[in-house]
């Protein structure tokens, strides 16, 4: 099914450990986008990428890496994972040159870092 | 800057009564504005949205959505709530005059709780 997947669905890591949560696209959006959803903070955007090998950061960047090397997919890796990157993760995307549409959310991944 | 508020982290109504979420912008420019469904564990779904034209919008599941650009509000509103509403709703803006480009700028969230 066409679409925006995330995986894995759930994640259980240790302190330190690198982790890497995958983001997948069928459309060929140009923008996709890394977000985090805490109880009490809403969304909270990580990273963007405008197209292939075009990223900048969010809100809140900090201990997080991304690369999109093709424009389907969108790799957020965590590069030493701390307790405080406990959360939610979603991923989305958009068609940058249609302003008209909003965003499609994947599913999400839970990561919990103990 | 564009932002977004929601005033009300939760809103509670009881089955078969009509619902508001609250949702005001601030733009530079003028408004696209969009409203977002997360059921539990899942991600975030598309309502409706209002890009130009008629102010009050029809979306998914029975929802519309007035614009009024005097009070820069745009509250999501159902005629008669379900159990099955209840979830946690965003709403959403992008400013048509900005060039950031693509970004949506989200509220923070206001659950919905439809008791039988």
């Amino acid at each position: 099914d066409a679409g925006i997947t995330q995986s894995p669905r759930y994640k259980i890591t240790e302190t330190g450990r690198q982790v890497t949560l995958m983001c997948h696209q069928t459309w060929s959006h140009s923008y996709m986008f890394w977000y985090r959803q805490d109880l009490g903070h809403g969304l909270r955007l990580i990273y963007y990428s405008a197209a292939a090998d075009i990223t900048d950061k969010g809100e809140v960047p900090d201990g997080y890496v991304v690369s999109r090397s093709k424009t389907e997919n969108f790799p957020l890796t965590l590069e030493s994972a701390t307790r405080s990157q406990t959360s939610v993760y979603f991923c989305a995307s958009s068609d940058g040159g249609n302003p008209n549409y909003g965003y499609t959310f994947g599913s999400g991944t839970r990561l919990t870092v103990v | 800057a564009q932002s977004v508020a929601q005033p009300e982290d939760q809103v509670n109504v009881a089955e078969g009564n009509p619902l508001t979420v609250k949702c005001t912008y601030s733009v530079s420019g003028n408004p696209y504005l969009f409203w977002y469904v997360q059921y539990p564990n899942r991600g975030l779904q598309f309502l409706l949205k209002y890009i130009t034209g008629d102010n009050l919008v029809k979306g998914s599941y029975g929802f519309e959505a007035e614009f009024n650009k005097s009070q820069t509000s745009f509250h999501l509103k159902k005629p008669s709530a379900l159990v099955s509403d209840s979830a946690l709703y965003f709403c959403a803006v992008r400013d048509m005059n900005n060039n950031a480009g693509n970004m949506l700028t989200f509220g923070g969230g206001t659950r919905l709780m439809v008791k039988p």
